[in-house]
């Protein structure tokens, strides 16, 4: 059974460019969540995606956008990357209302220099 | 404000002794609660969680929790650890009809051989 899988697993980039992060859900899942995992801290909540929409979203600004697609999938993108982008990028799956909880990728690790 | 508390950063126990993993949560409405775990690199596997009924939770890998209302806490709970239960352990909070999890700050745990 395929869990949530996420890629790429490292990235780096500069200050100022964009990055596309992607994740597929593990099999049966619809909703897809996206944290911000600091080192040393929690995740922070991103946005959770449902029937190709935001959902809700967290307190992160503009630069950080989504997309969900018709096979549940879905990316995450950061534009005019700063130094303090730099985290792992967890990607979570769900039934609706995360009703059974939620299942976890491995995470991206991101690197801003 | 939400929140989840985590008091003890880093927690060292010996192999075979007892466990308890505190954490307190601040949320008015009836809370969904989790307990996730995550080795150096990976992501966070779900451990245990509650969202009514009985208040004492089972869940793998021989770890339990209890869901105390009155203390506005759910602390983590394993009988005799093992060398492999080193990990970093993270208490969160379902908030907005569970749509996104508020998370602790993690505990570390180190086992002594």
């Amino acid at each position: 059974d395929a869990g949530v899988t996420q890629s790429p697993t490292h990235l780096i980039k500069t200050r100022g460019q964009q990055v596309t992060l992607r994740c597929s859900p593990k099999s049966g899942h619809d909703t897809v969540s996206w944290y911000q995992q600091a080192l040393g801290q929690g995740p922070q909540f991103i946005f959770q995606y449902y029937e190709e929409e935001e959902r809700q979203r967290g307190n992160f600004p503009d630069r950080f956008s989504g997309h969900q697609f018709p096979n549940y999938s879905s990316e995450l993108n950061v534009n005019a990357l700063l130094l303090g982008d730099s985290a792992l990028y967890l990607c979570a799956s769900s039934y609706p209302l995360g009703s059974d909880g939620y299942t976890f990728g491995s995470g991206t690790r991101l690197t801003v220099v | 404000a939400q929140s989840v508390t985590q008091p003890d950063i880093h927690i060292t126990v010996s192999e075979g002794a007892s466990l308890e993993l505190r954490c307190n949560y601040s949320y008015g409405a009836t809370p969904y609660l989790f307990w996730y775990v995550q080795s150096p690199g990976q992501g966070l596997q779900l451990l245990l969680k509650y969202f009514s009924g009985d208040t004492l939770v089972q869940g793998i890998k021989g770890f339990e929790a209890e869901f105390k209302r009155s203390q506005s806490s759910f602390n983590l709970r394993k009988p005799s650890v093992h060398w492999s239960d080193a990990a970093e352990y993270f208490c969160a909070v379902g908030v907005d009809s569970n749509y996104q999890l508020i998370w602790g700050a993690g505990t570390k745990l180190i086992i002594k051989p």
